[in-house]
């Protein structure tokens, strides 16, 4: 079965500080990886994602995200946080025809 | 550019009511996806429709039904409400069921049962 492990619940950075969010998934076949943004009472926002090809993704407002199929691993970074990154961030995995699986998500708290 | 419509924003409901939740998807997307996201809790996915049919089913309880219509937008109905139904519910859709474009998500629905 599909699973998405995000290793931080809670991340806290002062702006300008540099973001690396963690994202393990376990699936056996060919993936599809997403990162999705969900600010505070708002619906989710897509970051980015990964279908194929070049594994290093550029997203929106400056993120990116590495595919490292060894690792079984897509992490978010940012080189410079802004206090208007502070929300949650859910890392997703879909295979094929499916739905997406959604990680625990990692709050993000961006101090000025 | 049109997005996934979803109707109402708020809903209250007593116990034991029943409720629907409506979602409009983008034009030409034939694939729905429901998702129940509890207070600080990750998107857990319910059930998903693709050309009209059920294609996956998820945790959503016998209480609720679901199907697509022939204009591709959905209906979640929820029956015997209870307590921990409380949640914000979001429909996403995406052309093909492949996800393509990322599984553009609706505003979501907050229901409160009370």
């Amino acid at each position: 079965a599909q699973s998405v492990s995000q290793h931080n619940h809670h991340v806290i950075l002062s702006e300008a500080a540099s973001l690396e969010l963690g994202c393990n998934y376990s699936y056996g076949g060919t993936v599809n990886l997403f990162w999705y943004v969900q600010y505070p009472g708002q619906h989710l926002q897509l970051l980015l994602k990964y279908f194929s090809g070049d594994p290093l993704v550029k997203g929106i407002k400056g993120f990116e995200a590495e595919f490292i199929k060894s690792k079984f691993s897509f992490n978010l970074r940012k080189p410079s946080v802004q206090w208007s990154d502070t929300a949650e961030y859910f890392c997703a995995v879909s295979g094929g025809y499916n739905k997406l699986i959604f990680g625990a998500g990692t709050r993000l708290a961006v101090h000025p | 550019a049109a997005g996934v419509i979803q109707s109402p924003r708020h809903l209250i409901k007593e116990k034991r009511e029943t409720a629907t939740l409506k979602c409009y998807p983008i034009p030409r997307h034939d694939t729905v996806y429901w998702y129940q996201q509890g207070p600080g809790q990750d998107p857990q996915f319910l059930i998903s429709f693709y050309e009209k049919m059920q294609s996956d089913k998820g945790s959503i309880p016998d209480r609720f039904s679901a199907q697509q219509f022939s204009d591709y937008h959905s209906e979640l109905n929820m029956s015997s409400l209870e307590l921990g139904d409380s949640a914000l519910y979001f429909c996403a859709s995406s052309l093909g069921g492949r996800g393509r474009d990322g599984y553009t998500f609706g505003s979501g629905t907050r229901l409160t049962v009370v």
